[in-house]
């Protein structure tokens, strides 16, 4: 089971910073990377990035100078860091688990609104 | 990028019918490298189908995935009134992983 975790408003030009919590799974399998997606309102799904257990990550090249995704094996879970938010960015994100190339668990998902 | 090109918008169907939905690749994505979602309301969306016709646990069997190259197929041979919602392609082999924009079922 995924769970997102984090605030659901945010300023212009500051950090959006979300966690999720893997449970019932072992985030070191090595089977597995641990992923960030997000879906405009009403609009179609955009993949942000993911990272292995070991900590190496891939970021989706359009938002790759903004971001900063991490692991804590030891608390079993991933972190999303997103810095200089518009409201562009305004989205339900996702953490999700992949599994080779598609996604197999994914968090219920979580809104965040960027707005002064 | 590889673009996803999902048709059409919105499928208007009664339960029993037969649903085909098209997703159509930018560029070649060989025999795999393609899965099928399913999306309702207020949910995440949920695996149905990888390497393009591999059905995801407990799937039941009237969701079926064919294509290769850039022409990819999602069918559900017998709507249920619980197979209402927007299914989503995606493509794995090249990064970024993409979506396409969706196409809506909606059960008449």
């Amino acid at each position: 089971q995924l769970q997102e975790s984090g605030p659901g408003l945010v300023k212009p030009s500051q950090t959006l910073s979300l966690t999720c919590i893997v449970s019932g799974d072992s985030i070191r399998s090595g089977d597995y990377y641990w992923t960030w997606i997000r879906q405009h309102p009403e609009k179609g799904l955009e993949w942000i990035g993911y990272i292995y257990d070991t900590g190496t990550t891939y970021y989706n090249p359009s938002l790759k100078s903004r971001l900063t995704i991490s692991i804590d094996t030891s608390e079993s879970q991933f972190s999303l860091k997103m810095n200089s938010v518009t409201a562009a960015d305004t989205a339900v994100y996702y953490c999700a688990r992949r599994k080779v190339g598609w996604f197999d668990l994914w968090g219920q998902g979580t809104l965040v609104t960027v707005s002064s | 990028e590889v673009i996803l090109t999902q048709s059409p918008g919105t499928l208007s169907l009664s339960p029993g019918e037969r649903a085909t939905l098209s997703c159509r690749a930018s560029q070649s994505l060989g025999s795999n490298y393609l899965a099928w979602y399913q999306q309702k309301p207020g949910q995440a969306p949920k695996l149905l189908i990888s390497d393009t016709s591999n059905r995801a646990a407990d799937i039941p069997d009237r969701f079926s995935g064919s294509g290769s190259g850039t022409d990819f197929t999602l069918t559900i041979s017998r709507l249920e009134p619980e197979d209402f919602g927007v299914y989503y392609c995606q493509q794995y082999l090249k990064s970024p992983e993409t979506f396409g924009h969706g196409t809506r079922v909606e059960i008449k």
